[in-house]
């Protein structure tokens, strides 16, 4: 079991530029969850998804940002026209649908705005 | 007022002590508690799960206390490779979302 995947880890992009985090959930877990890291400060939930399905999305920007989960692939989370303040780290998590044990997180991606 | 709050330290102990990290949540609803543990620039890896009748895992002890909104992670005979941020979790309303508090830094020295 490979654990959560999250590509690239390390993202760059000029303002301006789209940025497209990957995540692949653990094995037999169906719930995908986004979080966002900015620097010195804790970690702020973004969106949660299930296969195709947004279930609650109150903590994504109401501009620029957008998250998919489709039937086949990774969950996508989609920054558009990046400003310097996305820079940050953002980290994937998933779960079983119980969610009793807790959440288990990917190794982050990195994005930087230049 | 933040719906979890932490002292954010840091906390330096020398190796062997024993050390007790508090936490405080604001939502009364507040159904699942965690802590987790952040390594420098990875990602938060949890823990253990905080019940009210205590919960122990080798060396840590995680405790909550629901009339005071109070959680607390005790570590005993403190290791060098126990230096790391923890943060204090708890979902509220719903199970889906994790709320963090900013966490606080440990340094266990020689």
């Amino acid at each position: 079991n490979a654990g959560v995947m999250q590509n690239p880890r390390h993202l760059v992009r000029r303002r301006g530029q789209e940025a497209r985090l990957r995540c692949s959930p653990m094995k037999g877990h169906s719930h995908v969850y986004w979080y966002r890291q900015l620097p010195e400060e804790g970690l702020k939930f973004m969106v949660y998804l299930q296969k195709e399905n947004i279930i609650d999305e109150s903590g994504m920007p109401k501009e620029r940002f957008s998250a998919e989960f489709p039937k086949e692939g990774p969950s996508i989370l989609r920054i558009q026209q990046v400003v310097r303040g996305d820079s940050a780290a953002y980290f994937c998590a998933s779960s079983t649908s119980d969610r009793l044990y807790g959440y288990t997180f990917g190794s982050g991606t990195r994005l930087t705005v230049v | 007022r933040k719906e979890v709050e932490q002292d954010p330290g840091p906390f330096n102990v020398p190796e062997g002590a024993t050390v007790a990290f508090n936490c405080t949540y604001s939502n009364s609803a507040s159904q699942s508690f965690f802590w987790y543990r952040q390594d420098c620039r990875k990602e938060p890896k949890l823990l253990m799960s905080v019940y009210s009748s205590g919960n122990e895992d080798g060396r840590f002890t995680a405790q909550l206390n629901r009339a005071s909104q109070y959680i607390s992670l005790l570590i005993r005979d403190s290791k060098l490779s126990d230096s790391a941020t923890y943060l204090c979790v708890v979902t509220t309303g719903t199970a889906s979302k994790l709320t963090f508090g900013t966490g606080t830094r440990l340094q266990v020295t020689l």
